[in-house]
């Protein structure tokens, strides 16, 4: 089974701020990793796809990059909408997701 | 516009059985596979099973693999989610996804269904 381990589990940003996360793999899964963003209360939503892929109407403030088995994340410019927990997943072999990271404001 | 909607959770003892299904509308159903993911009350998501657009493929995770059992009717654009010998830790929400590529079981999940809860206790 792959596993994925995400860093950091929870930050505390303003609004403005620059955010990253980083997602590993334990084994290569080229760039079948997703990107997905869940509001307290709400269903997750998917934001990047394929590691580096805008899903349509995504912000372009959301970026994500990386293959093999590290991957980022990243929040260009924090807007207040922004705050919510935000999980990877993979794809490769079967389904699973990484254990999320909160954005909280700081 | 793509709607998922779930029902058939509910509270049910240890070892008891429980049918999710999700009702699909606002796109080709036949064209896209179809997964439940779960989520724990306060926890992380759990991806659950998935199954192929024309239902000749399905995939289990280990930890509900013998107990669940996902099918579809894709005359009716429903997707189903038999659970047995349930347990506490199948205690969640349990989301129904649709993926995102046509006719690949890929798992990038697009869209999401508001989820159905389901305890165990």
């Amino acid at each position: 089974d792959i596993q994925m381990t995400q860093s950091p589990s929870s930050l505390s940003a303003a609004v403005g701020d620059r955010v990253t996360i980083t997602c590993q793999a334990s084994q290569d899964i080229r760039i079948h990793l997703n990107w997905y963003q869940q509001k307290l209360g709400q269903a997750p939503k998917l934001l990047i796809y394929d590691a580096s892929k805008l899903e349509t109407g995504v912000p372009s403030r959301f970026s994500g990059s990386g293959s093999g088995t590290h991957f980022t994340f990243t929040i260009s410019t924090l807007h207040p909408e922004d705050f919510a927990t935000y999980y990877c997943q993979q794809y490769d072999r079967l389904f699973t997701f990484g254990p999320g990271t909160k954005v909280e404001i700081k | 516009e793509v709607h998922l909607l779930e029902s058939g959770g509910g509270l049910v003892q240890p070892g008891g059985s429980l049918r999710l299904s999700c009702a699909a509308s606002g796109f080709s159903f036949s064209d896209y596979a179809m997964a439940w993911v779960r989520q724990a009350p306060g926890k992380g998501l759990e991806w659950v099973s998935a199954i192929g657009y024309s239902g000749d493929e399905t995939y289990y995770a280990d930890s509900v693999k013998g107990r669940f059992t996902i099918s579809r009717d894709n005359s009716k654009n429903t997707v189903s989610l038999q659970m047995i010998n349930l347990r506490a830790d199948d205690t969640a929400r349990y989301y129904c996804v649709k993926d995102l590529y046509v006719r690949l079981t890929r798992g990038s999940f697009d869209r999401w269904g508001q989820g159905s809860l389901v305890t165990v206790s």
